[in-house]
């Protein structure tokens, strides 16, 4: 079965500092998608960035960053120059058959003034 | 603008009664997923739909049921409800093409007492 893990559940970070969230997954698909969505208190999900498999280079947006190892199924999300808005939950998904997601669950991230 | 919505925001309900949770959405997407969340086990898909009179189970769907008689709608519906059931529902939506990305309503937080 397809799975992903986010094995911390709780990270802080010191405002304007980098913070990287760890996820790994197992999947058997040859083509499939990540992505990390946010969770701020208001329970919006909000989509963060995604990653393609097929796809070497990894994803950037703005001050998000992730680190992705496909031989070693693992996709990690970089936080540059933290910011109190940060603070929220993050997940880290997995497409399973194409339109479906695997979630893992959930890292809380705190942001310290 | 297009959008997710879900009804109610907020319900508390009986055990054993029938509970149904709405789902609506303005994008016109042919895929439509219902979630749950609880502490400790992120996201997790109760049932799915990929287009009208397609219905599908996910990994929780026992005690849940759904139908989807149009484009817009996947309504979500407790037989009969139970504390186990007690949780923040996500309903989400997407086109079904690259990247697969899904759109989440805001939740709704049901309790059953």
């Amino acid at each position: 079965a397809q799975t992903v893990t986010q094995s911390q559940p709780e990270m802080s970070v010191q405002e304007a500092e980098t913070v990287t969230l760890s996820c790994t997954y197992d999947t058997s698909e040859s083509d499939y998608y990540l992505f990390w969505y946010k969770q701020p208190p208001s329970r919006q999900m909000i989509l963060v960035i995604r990653q393609e498999a097929y796809k070497q280079q990894n994803a950037t947006e703005n001050r998000f960053s992730v680190n992705f190892q496909k031989a070693a199924k693992s996709f990690s999300l970089k936080i540059s120059d933290s910011q109190l808005g940060d603070a929220a939950m993050y997940f880290c998904a997995s497409t399973s058959g194409t339109y479906k997601y695997i979630f893992g669950t959930g890292t809380r991230l705190k942001v310290l003034a | 603008d297009a959008e997710i919505t879900q009804s109610p925001r907020h319900k508390i309900t009986e055990t054993g009664r029938q509970v149904t949770l709405a789902c609506h959405q303005t994008w016109n997407h042919n895929n439509m997923f219902w979630y749950r969340q609880d502490l400790g086990h992120g996201l997790r898909l109760i049932h799915y739909s990929y287009g009208v009179q397609d219905t599908n189970k996910g990994e929780v769907s026992d005690g849940y049921s759904v139908s989807r008689s149009n484009t817009e709608d996947l309504p979500l519906t407790l037989e009969s409800a139970a504390s186990s059931q007690t949780s923040v529902y996500f309903c989400a939506s997407s086109t079904g093409q690259h990247p697969y990305e899904q759109y989440f309503g805001p939740g709704t937080r049901l309790t059953v007492t």
